[in-house]
């Protein structure tokens, strides 16, 4: 069973905080670790793929960290905007699998 | 434009009806991903298909049935529709599963 856990499920930050959530994953078999960002009426978008224990990737403001060996994944974003409101959510890939966890719903209040 | 497209975008049918939403994968993607999101609720996976070929199942109900053809589209098929089939159906592509998925815009499905 792939059982991807995010939190927390909702985050409300004011504009130019800093925040982070997790995802947790199962540690076995460990193929890829993926963040998307859904903003509401649009399609989930790709923000990074990872694949190495200690994997840091960075896109502008958002950056993310990936710890294979304890199942879990770290999403942070530095001085949030508005426009950084969305669901992020986290994947997890094995074999040809890939199940998504529910997501973190963010709103950044300016 | 994410190469991905999904048609129609919106729908609306009665129950009992039977409805077919069809998906584009992005040129050169072999493999396409059927997913539910109903009011709420997260991504739930329905099945997979891959050069043609279901390769992985969710948690899709027997009254529901999906295909991909030689020319990798592939359409889902809805059949005796009920209120809770409402949801937005997101087709995904890509060349394989640890390079991630790019989706569709998704179609809405509304039952009345």
């Amino acid at each position: 069973i792939l059982n991807v856990e995010q939190s927390p499920q909702s985050l409300h930050v004011q504009e130019g905080d800093s925040t982070n959530f997790t995802c947790s994953f199962p540690s076995s078999n460990f193929y890829a670790l993926h963040w998307y960002r859904w903003e509401t009426a649009k399609s989930p978008e790709a923000l990074f793929v990872m694949t190495l224990n200690g994997d840091e990737k960075k896109k502008g403001r958002i950056s993310a960290t990936l710890n294979t060996k304890e199942g879990y994944s770290y999403l942070y974003i530095k001085g949030s905007q508005p426009e950084d409101s969305a669901t992020y959510l986290c994947a997890f890939s094995r074999d040809n699998d890939m199940r998504f966890g529910a997501g973190t719903r963010l709103t950044v209040k300016p | 434009d994410s190469g991905v497209t999904q048609t129609p975008k919106h729908l609306i049918t009665a129950t009992g009806q039977r409805v077919t939403l069809r998906c584009s994968p992005r040129s050169g993607d072999l493999s396409v991903y059927w997913y539910q999101q109903s009011l709420d609720q997260g991504l739930q996976f329905l099945i997979q298909y891959y050069n043609g070929e279901e390769r992985a199942k969710g948690n899709i109900l027997e009254r529901f049935s999906a295909q991909q053809f030689p020319d990798l589209h592939s359409e889902l098929n809805l059949s005796s529709l009920e209120l809770g089939d409402s949801a937005l159906y997101f087709c995904a592509s890509s060349v394989a599963t640890q390079y991630g998925y790019t989706f569709g815009s998704g179609t809405r499905l509304t039952v009345v």
